[in-house]
Parts: C-alpha cells; structure tokens; sequence
C-alpha cells in the first residue's frame, strides 16, 4: 500500500517569494506522483505529473516538480508566487500498474500574502 | 461542458434519511471514483467502478452503495444518514489503465444535522 505525507498543513508567503510545498510518498512498488490544486469551494484539477523520464516535470502556470527516488520526494515549487495561487495543493501517489486508487496526502493549504 | 458533473452542489438532511448524489461524466472514460473529503480536507477513496463493475471498495459501511447504470454514469445512495457522514463527496473519472489524470467533478457539499 502506498501513503503520502505532506509535512506542512498550512503555508503562508508573500507575494512575489518562492516557495516550496513538501511531499513523502512510501510505496514497496513503483509509483507515479501527482499534484493537484483545489481552488476554494472547487473540484480537484491536476497541476502536474511525474510518470517516467526526466525527474523535473513543469506546469503551464509556473509550478514544477521533482521526483526523487533516493529520498522518496515529489516537492512542489515555484520560484515567484501570485495571489491567485492561494489554494489547497494535494499531493497524490497511484501504483503504476492497474487501475489503482489514487492515493492523496493532507493537503497543504497555500495562502499568498499581498 | 462540464467534462464531469455532479448533483445536487449542496445537501442538507437530517440524520436517519435517504439520499442520492449522482454523477455523470461526458468524457468516455471507462473508470469512475467516489471519493470522500472530511472536514480537515483529507480525500480518501471510496469506490472505483469499471464499465458498471465495481473494482475497488475500501472500508465503507453499508448505508453506502454505489450504482453504475452505464459507464458515463456512477450515483451514490445513502442510508441512514449519520453526522459523520457530513463532508464533501469528489466523483471523478479516468480511462481504463490510463495512468494518466482523473478528472473531478465540483463536489457536493453532504451536510447532515
């Protein structure tokens, strides 16, 4: 079975700062790994995904992310953030074989400081 | 269009009664999932349905019973409602042994008081 632990519940930031948003996974299997960003009172909407290849996967609105396999990480980053970044992320974790479950972390609630 | 959609947005029952959300997805997927997000935003899975098949039942009780009449639809039925059973509910969809994005609807607001 797989878990996901996001080490920060909540994260403020000013606006314009970088930041970084944090994500364990534990998996005995191979994993894919995912973000995704819930906007207040919305659904879920994927930001990005690491399935295989280049470690470093990039989003349309500037966010990126890195899998790291030695440390079992997939932390979320942006190097100048906006107020309309203000949300929930979740970070999420699928076995990479089947029609497995995602499975989400807690969630680390994004506020951007004006 | 909304690629995944769910109904009602918002509910608001007593405890004891019988209710449906229903979801309907426009995409072609052939996987459909309930999803349950508590008060602390955690989203845990429920159910995942295949082509009208149920794949995956995680530890839900009873009251709880999925019903998939195709595979663009997957409703949720609710017995005996309880205060516990206040949360968002998520549907979501994705194609078969894609390992790809699941797609979520808007989410209905289950209150029970």
């Amino acid at each position: 079975a797989q878990s996901v632990t996001q080490l920060d519940s909540q994260v403020p930031v000013f606006e314009e700062a970088p930041v970084e948003l944090r994500c364990n996974y534990s998996s005995s299997v191979s994993v894919y790994l995912f973000w995704y960003v819930q906007y207040p009172n919305q659904g879920l909407q994927l930001l990005l995904k690491y399935l295989s290849g280049s470690t470093l996967v990039e989003s349309i609105n500037g966010f990126e992310a890195e899998f790291n396999k030695s440390q079992t990480s997939f932390h979320l980053r942006k190097p100048s953030v906006h107020i309309s970044d203000t949300a929930e992320y979740f970070c999420a974790v699928r076995e990479n074989s089947g029609n497995t479950p995602l499975v989400f972390g807690k969630g680390t609630r994004l506020s951007v400081i004006a | 269009d909304t690629a995944v959609s769910q109904t009602p947005k918002y509910l608001v029952t007593q405890m004891g009664n019988d209710k449906s959300i229903k979801c309907e997805q426009n995409l072609g997927h052939d996987t459909m999932y309930w999803y349950k997000q508590d008060s602390k935003k955690f989203l845990k899975i429920m159910f995942s349905y295949n082509n009208k098949e149920l794949i995956i039942n995680e530890t839900v009780p009873n009251r709880f019973s999925p019903k998939s009449p195709d595979k663009a639809h997957l409703n949720l039925h609710i017995n005996s409602l309880e205060l516990g059973d206040s949360a968002v509910y998520f549907c979501a969809s994705s194609q078969v042994l894609a390992v790809y994005e699941q797609y979520f609807g808007p989410g209905t607001r289950l209150t029970v008081t």
